[in-house]
């Protein structure tokens, strides 16, 4: 069974810290997304890599930052968490060239910030 | 500008009530992939549908069906007699180039016993 599997699926920290969201495929993807959720926004792109130690910036990339050491595992970065990044933060991975793009997703991340 | 609008935030029905939910795009790309993705309560996104730009045939899977217009940059989703399972939010999207991929705002279904 193909999966996505998300480190942490709820976490509270405080404004200032650093914090690590972690990713994880075993389909042997090329490409690998970090996506943030809100209410009445849907889901926004914050970074996507489609090779590993490649990053291109999404459309919020503001406050974040990604690393992809191995192909498998994409990591999202606050380096100093606000309020304003409190949300629900969703991993998807695609085949490379698949000009059809289906994302596979994990569960989701529910990340607070006080 | 490539968008997705989902104009419909919230959506009530009874079970068995037939729903459609919208979706409006607006890409200058002559190539592109439209898609729908069903959120439910556990929170991880699952693939419904994807639909290239170059067909415009109506599809059927049991009891969901979608209609893509291309004349009205429209492709909608319709769920025939409905069931309290089909309760979740609804991604529609619009895949251009290789690599990105455009959400709507999402489409929060409730289907009451």
């Amino acid at each position: 069974d193909v999966k996505v599997t998300q480190s942490s699926r709820y976490l509270v920290k405080r404004t200032g810290e650093k914090v690590f969201l972690e990713c994880v495929q075993d389909m042997d993807h090329e490409n690998m997304f970090w996506y943030r959720q809100d209410p009445g926004l849907g889901l926004r792109l914050i970074y996507f890599s489609y090779d590993v130690k490649m990053k291109e910036k999404g459309d919020i990339p503001e406050g974040y930052s990604v690393s992809r050491e191995k192909k498998e595992r994409f990591s999202l970065i606050l380096e100093s968490a606000s309020t304003n990044q409190t949300s629900m933060y969703l991993c998807a991975s695609s085949l490379a060239g698949s000009l059809t793009g289906e994302l596979f997703f994990g569960e989701g991340s529910r990340l607070t910030v006080l | 500008a490539q968008k997705v609008t989902q104009a419909q935030t919230e959506i009530s029905v009874v079970e068995k009530e037939d729903v459609t939910l919208d979706c409006v795009y607006e890409t200058r790309d002559t190539t592109y992939y439209l898609f729908w993705y069903k959120q439910p309560p556990s929170g991880e996104l699952v693939f419904l549908i994807r639909r290239n730009s170059f067909d415009e045939q109506n599809e059927i899977s049991g009891r969901y069906s979608w209609n893509f217009q291309k004349s009205t940059s429209s492709f909608n989703f319709t769920i025939t007699a409905s069931q309290v399972v089909d309760s979740a939010v609804y991604f529609c999207a619009l895949h251009y180039n290789n690599n990105d991929m455009r959400f709507g705002a999402g489409t929060r279904l409730t289907v009451k016993p």
